[in-house]
């Protein structure tokens, strides 16, 4: 069975300074990996995907996230954080037989002036 | 044009009420979803649609019926609402088969329940 878990459920970083959100997936096969973020009151955007190319995804908004297969990693970075990045951010992982997306339990991102 | 649209967007009803949530894409896609999100903001998948057939039906109490009368429209009828179904439901659509899993899903704005 797919899943994954999200280490950190608060992360704060000044404003300017490198985000990293982490996210350890459990896969008996060659997973799809995910990340979406979510604002208050909106839906869930895609920021990036990994769907077995190569391992350093680059998304929207200057993040980017590096599958790491021996590390059952896919961590998302951001060099520098932008006010606007403070939001609930989720790690998702897709389901091998159905396509079901299983979602870590959610990072929220706090950005400081 | 929003892609997938919900309505309405908040929902404040009594207990034991009869309630409809609507979901509509104009993206084209195949496959549309309906999400439940708790009050600790976890997210689970409650139904899945493909070109109007149930493809995932997960464990929901069966007060909750899907109606899907074409690909393009995907509805939540809730009946005899229950306290503990207050939370934020989101609609979802994907191009495809839901099983091809590596296709992104494009999620409308959610709707806010709140049963008192």
């Amino acid at each position: 069975a797919q899943s994954v878990t999200q280490l950190d459920s608060h992360v704060s970083v000044s404003e300017g300074t490198p985000v990293l959100l982490r996210c350890n997936y459990s896969s008996s096969y060659s997973p799809s990996l995910f990340w979406y973020v979510q604002h208050p009151n909106k839906g869930l955007q895609l920021l990036l995907k990994y769907t077995s190319a190569a391992t350093l995804v680059k998304g929207i908004n200057g993040f980017e996230a590096e599958f790491k297969k021996s590390e059952t990693s896919f961590h998302l970075t951001k060099p520098s954080a932008h006010m606007s990045d403070a939001a609930e951010y989720f790690c998702v992982v897709t389901s091998s037989n159905t396509g079901k997306l299983i979602f870590g339990q959610g990072t929220t991102l706090q950005v400081k002036p | 044009d929003t892609a997938v649209s919900q309505t309405p967007k908040y929902l404040v009803t009594q207990m034991g009420n009869d309630k409809s949530i609507k979901c509509e894409q104009n993206l084209g896609h195949d496959t549309m979803y309906w999400y439940k999100q708790d009050s600790k903001k976890f997210l689970k998948i409650m139904f899945s649609y493909n070109n109007k057939e149930l493809i995932i039906n997960e464990t929901v109490p069966n007060r909750f019926s899907p109606k899907s009368p074409d690909k393009a429209h995907l509805n939540l009828h809730i009946n005899s609402l229950e306290l503990g179904d207050s939370a934020v439901y989101f609609c979802a659509s994907s191009r495809g088969s839901a099983a091809r899993g590596e296709q992104p899903q494009h999620f409308g704005d959610g709707t806010r329940l709140s049963i008192l």
